[in-house]
């Protein structure tokens, strides 16, 4: 089936540390990879993306590889900022595209 | 741009009563959905629309219909209102014919079923 684990959360970390969040997936066919960013009462907004394997997804400093070897899409930030604190979503689409997969979410507190 | 925008954003209902979210895009996308968020669970898929005048079920269609009003709108009904139905409703669209084709999403209708 297709299905996707990201780490739990919360994370904390201080301002300016550095941030992964693991994301793996399973996938029946040649998914694409997204990360999506929840702040607080607000939608989803589409963070990044990678449409095949060793693509790198990047945007306001995060970036994430799709590793198709490892079935990972792992986020990273080299400093992180209060400004990050919000929920990290891993989602997968297949190319019929009908369909996504979501991760459970990583919430992500940054302390000053 | 005003993107997806649902309403209402927020609904209290008592177990039994209906009502109906609405979901709204401009951007010319062909297909939508309707998700539930809950604590823990992620984004779960109640119905989508490929294209106009088409639905499917999800992960999670019971206690729900949808309607495929025309290709801007797309709405989700509970006919009889549960606990188990409390949860943030969020509506997505897509251009499915794009080869990224990510979604996007309303800001959310929270909705408690007492």
């Amino acid at each position: 089936g297709n299905s996707v684990t990201q780490m739990e959360g919360p994370v904390t970390l201080s301002e300016e540390a550095f941030l992964t969040i693991n994301c793996t997936y399973t996938a029946t066919g040649y998914p694409s990879l997204f990360w999506y960013v929840q702040y607080p009462g607000e939608g989803l907004q589409l963070l990044l993306k990678a449409t095949k394997a060793d693509d790198k997804g990047s945007n306001k400093g995060f970036e994430a590889t799709y590793r198709k070897e490892t079935t990972s899409f792992h986020l990273e930030k080299g400093s992180v900022q209060v400004s990050d604190s919000a929920v990290y979503f891993c989602a997968l689409g297949l190319r019929e595209f009908n369909k996504f997969y979501f991760g459970s979410g990583t919430k992500l507190n940054v302390k000053p | 741009n005003a993107g997806v925008t649902q309403t209402p954003k927020f609904q209290v209902l008592k177990t039994g009563q209906s009502m109906t979210l609405q979901c709204a895009q401009d951007m010319n996308h062909n297909s939508m959905y309707w998700y539930r968020q809950d604590p823990g669970m992620g984004l779960r898929l109640i119905y989508y629309s490929a294209s106009e005048g088409t639905t499917d079920k999800g992960e999670v269609p019971n206690g729900y219909n949808v309607s495929r009003l025309n290709k801007r709108e797309f709405s989700l009904r509970l006919e009889s209102a549960a606990p188990s139905q409390t949860s943030v409703y969020f509506c997505a669209s897509r251009y499915s014919r794009s080869t990224t084709g990510e979604l996007f999403f309303g800001e959310g209708s929270r909705l408690t079923v007492l």
